[in-house]
């Protein structure tokens, strides 16, 4: 059974553009979280898609967004990079039937703003 | 005071010992808590998880949950070195449909032979 997959595994981006990042959840899971990992303040939660709705989220500005497609393959969106945002994202999938935390996580994409 | 609280270690113990790892939460209305394994390098991995007070057994793994302190512990029993890694202790307090899983930022155990 194929796991999390995430894409691009890497990228550099500059200070004001934007990032898109691509989820594909293990199959028959319905539930995608998106995760921030920083060395000064660990994983952080940013948001949830379950059936293609933003069930929860978390505490970061409006320029992070996200969305899940009917496929339950879920995207997420920085607009005006910070270097601030450079940081391990990381996705993780559920069977999305109550709130059981039994998160499956990808390898992450490693954002880097310059 | 943060959500969660992890000693960040290093936790340094020799094979075969019992590795004792302690987190404490505030959120006195937390429903589950969680144990994830990150190896340096590589993703999480959820190891063990526990939603009542009491002890959780699941092989060398040992979860015990005491809600009145606010405090979940992991218990490695006969650890090996391939046990060297960080330990996230995680919590969910949602109530309803969800996953919004609160971090810990992690204790460092490291298996010495």
């Amino acid at each position: 059974k194929a796991g999390v997959t995430q894409t691009p595994r890497y990228l550099i981006k500059t200070r004001g553009q934007q990032v898109t990042l691509s989820c594909s959840p293990i199959s028959g899971h319905r539930s995608v979280s998106w995760y921030q990992q920083t060395p000064g303040q660990g994983l952080q939660f940013l948001f949830e898609y379950f059936s293609e709705t933003q069930r929860n989220k978390g505490n970061f500005p409006g320029r992070f967004s996200g969305r899940q497609f009917s496929n339950s393959r879920s995207e997420m969106n920085v607009s005006t990079l910070e270097l601030g945002d450079s940081a391990l994202y990381l996705c993780a999938s559920s069977r999305g039937q109550g709130n059981t935390g039994e998160l499956f996580f990808g390898e992450g994409s490693r954002l880097t703003v310059l | 005071q943060k959500e969660v609280e992890q000693n960040s270690g290093p936790l340094s113990v020799p094979e075969g010992a019992i590795a004792s790892l302690n987190c404490t939460y505030s959120d006195r209305g937390s429903q589950s808590f969680f144990w994830y394994r990150q190896y340096s390098g590589k993703s999480p991995e959820l190891i063990m998880f526990i939603y009542s007070n009491g002890d959780k057994e699941d092989g060398r793994f040992t979860a015990q949950l005491n809600k009145a302190s606010q405090y979940v512990s992991l218990l490695i029993r006969d650890s090996q070195p391939s046990d060297s890694a960080t330990y996230l202790c995680a919590v969910n307090r949602l109530r309803g449909g969800g996953n919004k899983l609160t971090f810990g930022t992690g204790t460092q155990l490291k298996v010495e032979l």
